[in-house]
């Protein structure tokens, strides 16, 4: 089965400083990941994907860069803002059709100003 | 405005009690899905379908009962609950990732307490 996992649990960082977040995955089969971010009392909402056949992904100031190697991937935020601060989750998939993604448990990313 | 709908959003109950969770989405999604979040465990699938009467197990579906009759609607439900299935519960909708990005919409959450 696939395993998903965050390295760290909390991250803490000033405002306008740059964050990243890793994830690693267990199978080497997975070839779709998905970052998400909680906020408090929501349902997780979408921030960013990317497939296998690419290295990088970009929309504004959130990157997600994938390993294959190495088998993580990662969510960076340039210029973190307070209201980035929430509970990201990484997710993977080995199905084509990007169904039944495994979860890691989350990273609580606080941003203070 | 597209949206992810369940009720209730939170519930109190004792074991044994039959209850379902409704769930239904209006962007004509193909699939539906399933999660329970705990602390410390994360999001975890429990049942998930691709498409109308298509249905499937995800990690931890023990306990739980789904159908998917029509395209809008996936209700949860839980013939017998014990206190081992107080929890947050998600549901979630997509397109298949060959028909669009993968991406997939949550509802609020519905949070459930047996007693």
């Amino acid at each position: 089965g696939e395993n998903v996992g965050l390295h760290l649990p909390t991250l803490s960082v000033q405002e306008g400083d740059n964050s990243i977040i890793n994830c690693a995955y267990s199978n080497s089969a997975s070839d779709y990941f998905i970052w998400y971010k909680q906020e408090s009392g929501k349902g997780p909402q979408f921030i960013i994907d990317i497939r296998s056949n690419v290295g990088e992904k970009k929309d504004q100031r959130i990157a997600v860069t994938l390993n294959k190697t190495a088998k993580h991937f990662s969510l960076h935020i340039t210029e973190t803002q307070p209201e980035y601060s929430a509970v990201y989750f990484c997710a993977a998939s080995i199905d084509q059709a990007g169904t039944a993604l495994i979860f890691g448990k989350g990273t609580t990313l606080s941003v203070s100003s | 405005e597209a949206q992810v709908t369940q009720n209730p959003r939170y519930l109190i109950t004792v074991t044994g009690k039959k209850l379902t969770v409704t769930c239904s989405q209006n962007m004509n999604h193909e699939y539906m899905s399933w999660y329970r979040q705990d602390p410390g465990l994360g999001l975890r699938q429990i049942y998930y379908s691709m498409n109308v009467e298509v249905t499937d197990k995800g990690d931890v579906p023990e306990g739980y009962k789904v159908s998917r009759k029509e395209k809008r609607n996936f209700p949860l439900i839980l013939e017998s609950p014990s206190p081992n299935q107080t929890s947050l519960y998600f549901c979630a909708s997509s397109d298949l990732l060959w028909t669009g990005t993968g991406e997939l919409f949550f509802g609020e959450g519905s949070r459930l307490t047996v007693l």
